[in-house]
Parts: structure tokens; sequence; C-alpha cells
């Protein structure tokens, strides 16, 4: 099955930073999700994203399929954006969906 | 509307007894997906259901494992005979159709003693 794998596994930001998240897949996808996990537990759906680019506020993404690679950009942090970041794939021919091990990021005020 | 829902939040149990989760998926949602996170690590998949269709359940990590959906309501996962490694919290999502955004529940936190 597809093979899911994120980068940096940490990163620590002081607030109002930018960074940027990568999640590389060994498969082609037609479907890619990035996803936040707060600290209370609770994951929020951040992008749908096959391919291409969409922005929503300070968060964008990028996903370019035929290299087997997705990016999230963070603008200027918030304490807020604290949390796990997680992107997921499914394996080909199925919707069992594989999530990454996460990148675990902390702002700083 | 109201989102995922799943009870309980909570649950410990003695090792050997059964427990069931329960998920409420968002109304309209013919896919939904039960995944499980040990403590500090990623998700797992666990099982899909997509309408009337038979469940991809290629995920339950063994037999004591199982899982039922009513139409595109309610859906149940069932552990019998609870073993330690089972501990974690059990995540439920909902998605409008196979191909959708995600929408997760709080997940239920189970302890196993």
């Amino acid at each position: 099955g597809i093979q899911v794998e994120q980068s940096p596994p940490d990163l620590i930001l002081q607030e109002g930073a930018n960074s940027t998240l990568r999640c590389n897949f060994s498969d082609s996808v037609n479907n890619l999700q990035w996803f936040h996990q707060n600290p209370w537990g609770q994951l929020i759906n951040l992008f749908y994203i096959p391919s291409g680019t969409k922005q929503n506020g300070r968060l964008s993404a990028t996903t370019v399929a035929t290299e087997r690679y997705s990016l999230l950009y963070i603008s200027s942090s918030q304490t807020t954006d604290s949390g796990v970041y997680f992107c997921a794939a499914p394996t080909s021919g199925t919707y069992k969906y594989i999530f990454g091990t996460g990148t675990r990021l902390k702002v700083l005020a | 509307g109201a989102g995922v829902s799943q009870s309980p939040s909570n649950k410990v149990t003695e090792k050997g007894k059964d427990v069931e989760l329960r998920c409420d998926p968002i109304s309209g949602h013919t896919a939904l997906y039960w995944y499980r996170q040990r403590l500090g690590q990623g998700l797992e998949f666990l099982i899909y259901f997509q309408g009337n269709s038979a469940p991809d359940k290629s995920g339950l990590p063994s037999d004591r494992f199982s899982a039922e959906r009513t139409g595109e309501s309610v859906s149940t996962l069932t552990i019998q005979r609870t073993q330690q490694e089972d501990s974690a919290v059990y995540l439920c999502a909902s998605s409008r159709d196979s191909q959708g955004t995600q929408y997760f529940g709080p997940g239920t936190r189970l302890l196993v003693l």
C-alpha cells in the first residue's frame, strides 16, 4: 500500500514566523487531505487537495501529484496554530486512508 | 448542522470485557470511517463504510474487532475481550461521499486496565 511520510517531525516557531510542512507519498493519489489536530485532540480538515494550490486565510497548500508531494504553508503563525499536522492519502483503488506520522508544531508567544 | 458525535467520551474497562463505541455521522454523509490513534502516534485506518456497499474491513487488527452501520446513520465499533494494547483513542469521521472531505468526531478514549 501507499507510504506517507511527513517532515519535519517537530517544529518550534516564534509567533509571526512562516513555515513549510512537507508530505511525501509513494504512489499516485487521487485524493490528499491535510488535517490539524489541536492540543485537545480534535482533528480539523484543512484542505482537500489532490492537485494544485489552495489558500485559506494564512494557510495554503500545494500538491504536485506527478512528483508525489504536498506542501502546507503557514504564514504569520499564531499560538493557536500549535498542534499536530497530518496529511493522508488513500491506498490506490481503495478508500483506506493512510496517515503520515505528523508534524508537531509549537508556536511560542 | 451538528458535527460528528461519538459516545462515550471516555471508557475505562477491565481486560477481557467487551466494549461498544458509537458514532453519529453528519446527516446525509454516506461515507464513514473508524480510526485508532495510540498515544503520540498517527491514525490507523480500521474500517470504512460507504452507503449500502460492503465495508472495507481491511484495517481491523483482529477478529476481536467488528463494526456495523445501519444504512447511512449510526455506526458502532465493538471490541470483544479487550486487551491492554487496545487502549487508544478511537476516532470516527464521515464525509459526503467516498471522495469528500472527512469530518472527525471528538473521539472515544479507551483505557483497558
